[in-house]
C-alpha cells in the first residue's frame, strides 16, 4: 500500500521568510496530492492540491510542486505571517483509493 | 457548499459505555464518507469507510465490533464506540465525496469529535 513521509516534522520560520516542506510517496499510482492546515482542535482543511498530470500549481502564496519520477511533492509557502502557523499534512491518493496522509509538519512563523 | 457537521463535538464519558457520534453532509449527497482517527500530536488515520446501503469497509487493525458504522442515508453516517476505554480517547473526524461536484478527489471534512473515556 501507499506510504507516505514528510519533512520536516517541526518548521520555524520569521515571519515574511519562505517555508517549504516536502512529502515523498511509495505508489507510483498515486495520482493526487492535497495539503490540508490543521489548527489545534479543528477540521483540516484544503489548502492546494495538485494532480499527477500537473507539475507546479500556484494560489496567491501558496505552491505546490510535484516531481512523479521522484515520487516526492513539496508545499511552498512564502511571505509567511503568523496566522500560517499550523500544522500541515500532505496526502496521496490514487484512483479508487483512499488518502494516505503524511504524519504533518508543526510551523511556526515567529513575528 | 460541501459542508460537513459532526455532533457532538466533545463528549466524556465512563469506562465501559457507547458513544454514538454523527457526521451529516448539510448541501450535498454523500455515497461514501470516511471515518479518521486522530490521537495528540499525530496524523489521520483512516479507520473505515462508510458506504451508503452496504457493510463498512474497515482498516486493517480497527475492529469492526467496537467501532459500529452505520450509513443509513446518503446524508448521515453514524460511528458508535462500543465498550470505550481510556485508550480510544481520541480527535474523531468525518469526511465525505460529493461526486456530484464532478471532483472525484476531494474530501470535505467534519469539525472532529473529541472523544474522553474516563
Amino acid at each position: 500500500g501507499e506510504n507516505v513521509e514528510q519533512h520536516p516534522s517541526t518548521l520555524s520560520v520569521q515571519e515574511g521568510d519562505s517555508a517549504v516542506i516536502k512529502c515523498t510517496y511509495s505508489d507510483s499510482a498515486s495520482n493526487y496530492f492535497p495539503w490540508y492546515k490543521q489548527e489545534l482542535g479543528k477540521r483540516p482543511q484544503l489548502i492546494i492540491d495538485i494532480r499527477s498530470n500537473v507539475g507546479e500549481k500556484k494560489d496567491q502564496r501558496i505552491a505546490v510542486t510535484l516531481n512523479k519520477t521522484a515520487k516526492h511533492f513539496s508545499l511552498h509557502i512564502t511571505e509567511t505571517q503568523p496566522e500560517d502557523s499550523a500544522v500541515y499534512f500532505c496526502a496521496a491518493r490514487g484512483y479508487g483509493q483512499n488518502f494516505v496522509f503524511g504524519p504533518g509538519t508543526r510551523l511556526s512563523v515567529l513575528p | 457548499g460541501a459542508v460537513v457537521s459532526q455532533h457532538p463535538s466533545w463528549v466524556i464519558c465512563k469506562s465501559g459505555t457507547s458513544v454514538k457520534i454523527e457526521c451529516r453532509s448539510l448541501d450535498f449527497q454523500a455515497t461514501t464518507m470516511f471515518w479518521y482517527r486522530q490521537f495528540p500530536k499525530q496524523s489521520l488515520m483512516l479507520m473505515a469507510t462508510s458506504n451508503e446501503g452496504s457493510k463498512a469497509t474497515y482498516e486493517q487493525g480497527v475492529e469492526k465490533d467496537k467501532f459500529l458504522i452505520n450509513h443509513a442515508s446518503l446524508t448521515l453516517s453514524t460511528l458508535t464506540v462500543t465498550s470505550a476505554h481510556p485508550e480510544d480517547s481520541s480527535f474523531y473526524i468525518c469526511s465525505a465525496r460529493d461526486l456530484e461536484r464532478g471532483d472525484y478527489n476531494e474530501q470535505f471534512f467534519g469539525p472532529g469529535t473529541r472523544l474522553t473515556v474516563l
